[in-house]
């Protein structure tokens, strides 16, 4: 298993801001993912994060949006631009630790005013 | 990949087996089954995984009928620690999630 964590657990920000939120894992991992939990549903994917490679965005999310980076194979960090209310939500990081399985992050909570 | 489909909640009594069924009639032949749950305020959490054979590990076992569209995970001895909401998924590319709205599991004294 892997020890994730994302910094910060919440924050409140203002609407035209932008939000920059951290992971971390315990150990080297080729693969990691960012996906947000809007309030009351699922999560919804919205990149994969290789390492030394452009970032891989799902349908309806776009880079300027939501920048991501990945400097080396612990840490990966996904900025949410230019918010607004409807940005509210949980942020969570996840990583491929082999067989098959991903581990999650706590999450982010974000609530934009 | 292919869709699934879960009821929305179940109510299990403690100490009882738990079982949570899934739909996922257009899975196709290289696609997984992947079981995942979310306690509240937490990220999700692995549980199981299998393609075609049953599967049991320490949380939970995995039935899957012989013509893979349909799925059982059962919870041997169900504790309140379980009560979560639990997602059924289908994928042939483990490392991308699509997660529906999964099932409500509140497990009562």
């Amino acid at each position: 298993s892997a020890v994730i964590s994302q910094k910060p657990s919440r924050d409140i920000c203002q609407r035209g801001t932008s939000l920059t939120i951290q992971c971390q894992v315990d150990s080297q991992v080729t693969m990691m993912f960012w996906y947000r939990q809007q309030p009351g549903q699922s999560l919804t994917l919205i990149a994969t994060a290789n390492q030394g490679s452009e970032a891989t965005y799902e349908s309806g999310f776009v880079i300027d949006k939501f920048p991501i980076s990945r400097p080396n194979l612990t840490f990966s960090t996904l900025t949410v631009s230019n918010l607004s209310p409807e940005d509210s939500s949980i942020y969570l990081c996840s990583v491929e630790m082999g067989q098959e399985t991903q581990y999650f992050g706590p999450g982010t909570r974000l609530l934009v005013l | 990949d292919a869709k699934t489909t879960q009821p929305p909640s179940m109510d299990c009594a403690e100490g009882r087996a738990a079982n949570l069924p899934c739909n996922h009639s257009t899975i196709s032949g290289n696609e997984y089954v992947y079981w995942y749950r979310q306690i509240h305020s937490q990220g999700p959490q692995y549980i199981i995984h299998g393609l075609k054979n049953n599967e049991t590990n320490e949380m939970a076992s995995l039935i899957i009928t012989e013509d893979r569209k349909s799925s059982t995970l059962i919870l041997p001895h169900a504790t309140l620690r379980d009560t979560a909401v639990y997602y059924c998924i289908v994928s042939y590319s483990w490392g991308k999630l699509q997660f529906g709205a999964g099932t409500q599991v509140v497990v009562t004294p």
